[in-house]
């Protein structure tokens, strides 16, 4: 069965850090790119960030391009979301999802229960 | 960036049938997925390139694309679809999603 279980939100003041992780189960990670997708409270689904297999292919959001950092570790079927200079609006849940991709497009298959930031002072 | 324009609500009573557009320019160009998410759960893939539907999806739900509006199509709505709805696609090595719809069941 495919899991995907995401850790390390917490609360953090703006300026902070921090650093997500999503461990995966099932599958075969180092097969699959990988994506973060964010919901502030009570609103919609935000595209965060895309790593593929190797992590040698990244894309952000250009809300989070400059402050995020996506990074992989296949030998450990873990994915991870490094948040610097976070912002008041980068209070979310954050959902680790996996991808299908084509040439053309992505969807997401399975996604984790997402993990909680919380950015206040 | 891509613009996706959903409704923020439909309304729908049980036994009838739900659409719910998705509005982007020249959408019908593009493959658009569809999610439902219920309150404090993670979102599901109902619908992917357009009119697929992954296993376990009733055949309820279906979806069409076309020029500049998708839609997604839930026939003999039951009170277990109540969920908001989200389109997404695929731009410019990013996604994109729509700003979601609320399903509600009369």
């Amino acid at each position: 069965e495919v899991q995907l279980v995401e850790s390390g939100g917490a609360l953090v003041q703006p300026g902070g850090s921090l650093r997500l992780s999503c461990a995966a189960s099932g599958f075969t990670l180092s097969a699959y790119s990988m994506i973060w997708v964010r919901q502030a409270p009570g609103k919609g689904l935000e595209w965060v960030s895309y790593i593929s297999t190797t992590g040698e292919t990244i894309y952000y959001a250009d809300s989070v391009k400059g402050r995020f950092t996506v990074s992989r570790d296949n030998a450990r079927n873990s994915l991870f979301l490094q948040m610097n200079s976070l912002r008041d609006e980068d209070t979310a849940v954050y959902y680790c999802a996996r991808p299908y991709c084509s040439t053309t497009s992505c969807y997401s298959d399975y996604w984790g229960h997402g993990t909680l930031v919380t950015v206040s002072s | 960036s891509y613009v996706l324009t959903q409704p923020p609500s439909v309304s729908v009573a049980p036994g009838k049938t739900a659409r719910i557009t998705c509005g982007g320019n020249n959408i019908g160009s593009k493959s658009v997925h569809w999610y439902q998410q219920k309150p404090g759960q993670a979102p599901v893939l109902v619908i992917y390139y357009d009119t697929d539907r992954p296993s376990g999806i009733p055949e309820r739900f279906s979806g069409s694309n076309s020029g500049n509006t998708a839609t997604l199509t839930i026939n003999r709505v039951e009170a277990g679809d109540e969920a908001e709805y989200y389109c997404q696609v695929w731009d410019s090595n990013r996604g994109v999603f729509g700003g979601g719809t609320k399903l509600t069941v009369l």
